[in-house]
């Protein structure tokens, strides 16, 4: 079975230009989750989706930010215009239905903002 | 508020040696708790988990780690560390359908 993937693994861009992170996740997961790593800081949570519908979203820093799953499979993350402060790794994992404690992580992507 | 503190940023140990990492959390309820592992150049991977039931949960790798209520604590712990050990552990904290808490992590590095 394959895991949670991530694409891509690394991005470098400029301030001001736009990048979009895309997560897919286990096959059969409903529930798809969004975190971020900042500066060897603590994996903070951005946001969770459940199919196509986001659960929570309490972690999204600003509206620059802008996440989607269509039809409830793979999910995108897209920031615009990007800033200095958003460089970090973006981990995404994934939960079954009934056994939604357990996230399962993907190798997350790894964003550089000059 | 929830938090997860892991203390220790940076432990050196020797292989063969044996490992603790620290855990300590704050949560509202009962948490589940975690252990994840993330290699260089890897993601994260799950090293074991706690529900409920006996306090001392075994893991992968040749991991265990012990729950201890009254003290807030799920400390991990091998008894010999290999140098494969190297990686950062991060404890999260987290309970059905809800986010997870990490703390920041604590990287291990280990002498020949």
């Amino acid at each position: 079975e394959a895991g949670v993937t991530q694409f891509p693994s690394h991005s470098v861009i400029e301030k001001g230009q736009t990048v979009t992170l895309r997560c897919d996740p286990i096959s059969g997961h409903d529930n798809l989750y969004w975190y971020r790593r900042v500066m060897g800081k603590e994996i903070k949570f951005l946001l969770h989706f459940v199919k196509e519908s986001k659960q929570d979203e309490s972690g999204m820093p600003n509206n620059r930010f802008l996440a989607e799953r269509t039809g409830g499979t793979y999910s995108t993350l897209k920031v615009q215009p990007a800033e200095l402060e958003d460089s970090g790794v973006y981990f995404c994992a994934s939960s079954q239905e009934t056994a939604a404690d357990t996230q399962y992580f993907g190798p997350g992507t790894r964003l550089t903002v000059l | 508020a929830q938090s997860v503190t892991q203390p220790d940023i940076h432990i050196t140990v020797s292989e063969g040696a044996s490992l603790e990492l620290r855990c300590n959390y704050s949560y509202g309820a009962t948490p589940y708790l975690f252990w994840y592992v993330q290699s260089p150049g890897q993601g994260l991977q799950l090293l074991l988990k706690y529900f409920s039931g006996d306090t001392l949960v075994q893991g992968i790798k040749g991991f265990e780690a012990e729950f201890k209520r009254s003290q807030s604590s799920f400390n991990l712990r091998k008894p010999s560390v290999h140098w494969s050990d190297a990686a950062e552990y991060f404890c999260a904290v987290g309970r059905d359908f809800n986010k997870f808490y990490f703390g920041s992590g604590t990287k291990l590095n280990v002498k020949p």
